[in-house]
């Protein structure tokens, strides 16, 4: 089964960072990743797929890259609605998985 | 508009069953799979299984197989997560996800079933 893992697990920033969170795959995976944003009590969103598509209604300050095994989430100036955790997913199997997610928190 | 709405919050007993809902609305119920995510508290997202309801076929991740039993009902639109014998540590929200196959991502998202599981 193919494993991911995230880093930072916690992230401290402030209102107009620049936010990096990291996703790497046990094996490779192609571009078959999706992130998601999740705030307390709510279901998770999904914000990107395929690696760096943008799903609709999105904010285009939200963006993805990578391939392979490393991948990564950027929010280029973060908004107060984004203080929230963010978590990586594989669909490359039949089986899928999760990271073990970031929180993005006031600093 | 597409919903997943699923039922509501149980507290049950260690040694119950338990099966909680996720009804589908505003798609084709066969055309996507469904799948059910488990969020301890406090804690991440966690895999557990999909099916697909245009035939019912189902797989596990192996952390859940054997302990929980994933279904659909066509006629209804609504897919099931079934126990029968619940745990103390199976207290967590449960989130039902539909994507439109294997390569596809969690496109919609049910609001989360919690279940608590305390004698």
């Amino acid at each position: 089964d193919t494993q991911m893992t995230q880093a930072p697990s916690t992230l401290s920033a402030s209102v107009g960072d620049r936010v990096i969170i990291t996703c790497r795959a046990s094996q490779s995976i192609g571009s078959w990743l999706a992130w998601y944003q999740q705030k307390p009590g709510k279901a998770p969103k999904l914000l990107i797929y395929e690696a760096s598509t943008l799903e609709n209604g999105v904010p285009s300050r939200f963006s993805g890259s990578g391939s392979g095994t490393e991948f990564t989430l950027t929010i280029s100036s973060l908004q107060p609605d984004d203080f929230a955790s963010y978590y990586c997913q594989q669909y490359n199997s039949h089986q899928a998985a999760f990271g073990q997610g970031t929180k993005v928190e006031v600093k | 508009e597409v919903q997943l709405v699923q039922s509501g919050a149980e507290v049950k007993k260690p040694g119950e069953s338990l099966r909680i809902s996720c009804k589908a609305s505003g798609y084709n119920f066969v055309t996507y799979w469904i799948s059910w995510v488990r969020q301890k508290p406090g804690k991440g997202l966690e895999w557990m299984g999909r099916i697909d309801p245009s035939d019912s076929f189902s797989d596990y991740s192996p952390s859940f197989e054997g302990h929980v039993t994933i279904s659909a009902d066509k006629s209804t639109g609504t897919a099931h997560l079934q126990w029968s014998r619940l745990q103390a540590s199976d207290t967590a929200i449960y989130y039902c996800a539909r994507a439109y196959s294997s390569r596809y991502p969690f496109d919609s998202w049910g609001q989360g079933t919690l279940v608590t599981v305390s004698s």
